[in-house]
């Protein structure tokens, strides 16, 4: 069954740092991935996805995953981030196979320390 | 496009009583699905549609939750009768295909008392 785990429940970096959030996933298929953003008291948005050709996808508000099949992960990474980037961000796996159906990770919420 | 919209956006009840909350999704989007989101269990599925017509429901709780979708532009999911432990947001998503990403609505936030 196709899972994905996010290990960091909670990170804090400083305005301006660059930024990692961890992804692993696991499934026996091509998987589908990717990143969408919750801000307080709204639904998620799409970052970026993945699925095809080159394993560095660019996305909106200037942040990029790589997707890399050797290690089953898909991290997310920004090079500053600015105070507006707190949020809750989740990872999602989906699957060429499978009826359409993404799954989640549990999320990571990311605050910015001024 | 307005984008996946939802309704109510709040909605408070007495447990017993009957909920229903509402989904149009982006016109074109061939598919739906409803999530529940809560603090404990996270984003879960609990049943999508393709074409109006449900695919996956083995994420609805119990025979006290039911949805439908009785044409292309409205899905309902109907909670019969209400408990505490529904309080959750639920999250309507539509989508055209497999591999754009989904596009959420801003939710429901269920509380019941």
């Amino acid at each position: 069954a196709q899972s994905v785990t996010q290990p960091d429940i909670h990170i804090t970096v400083s305005e301006g740092a660059s930024l990692e959030l961890r992804c692993n996933y696991s499934y026996g298929a091509t998987p589908y991935l990717f990143w969408y953003v919750q801000s307080p008291g709204q639904g998620l948005q799409l970052l970026l996805k993945y699925f095809s050709g080159d394993t560095l996808v660019q996305g909106i508000k200037g942040f990029e995953a790589e997707f890399k099949r050797s290690q089953s992960s898909f991290n997310l990474r920004k090079p500053s981030v600015h105070w507006s980037d707190a949020a809750e961000y989740f990872c999602a796996v989906g699957a060429i196979s499978s009826a359409s159906k993404i799954i989640f990770g549990s999320g990571t919420r990311l605050s910015i320390r001024p | 496009d307005a984008g996946v919209i939802q309704s109510p956006r709040h909605e408070v009840t007495e447990m017993g009583q009957e909920v229903t909350l509402r989904c149009k999704p982006i016109s074109g989007h061939d598919y739906l699905f409803w999530y529940r989101q809560t603090m404990m269990r996270g984003l879960e599925l609990l049943i999508y549609f393709n074409n109006n017509v449900p695919i996956d429901d083995s994420g609805m709780p119990e025979d006290r939750f039911s949805a439908k979708m009785p044409n292309a532009s409205f899905s309902t999911l109907k909670i019969q009768p209400s408990e505490p432990r529904d309080s959750a947001v639920y999250f309507c998503a539509s989508s055209s295909d497999r591999v754009s990403g989904y596009t959420f609505g801003s939710g429901t936030r269920l509380t019941v008392v």
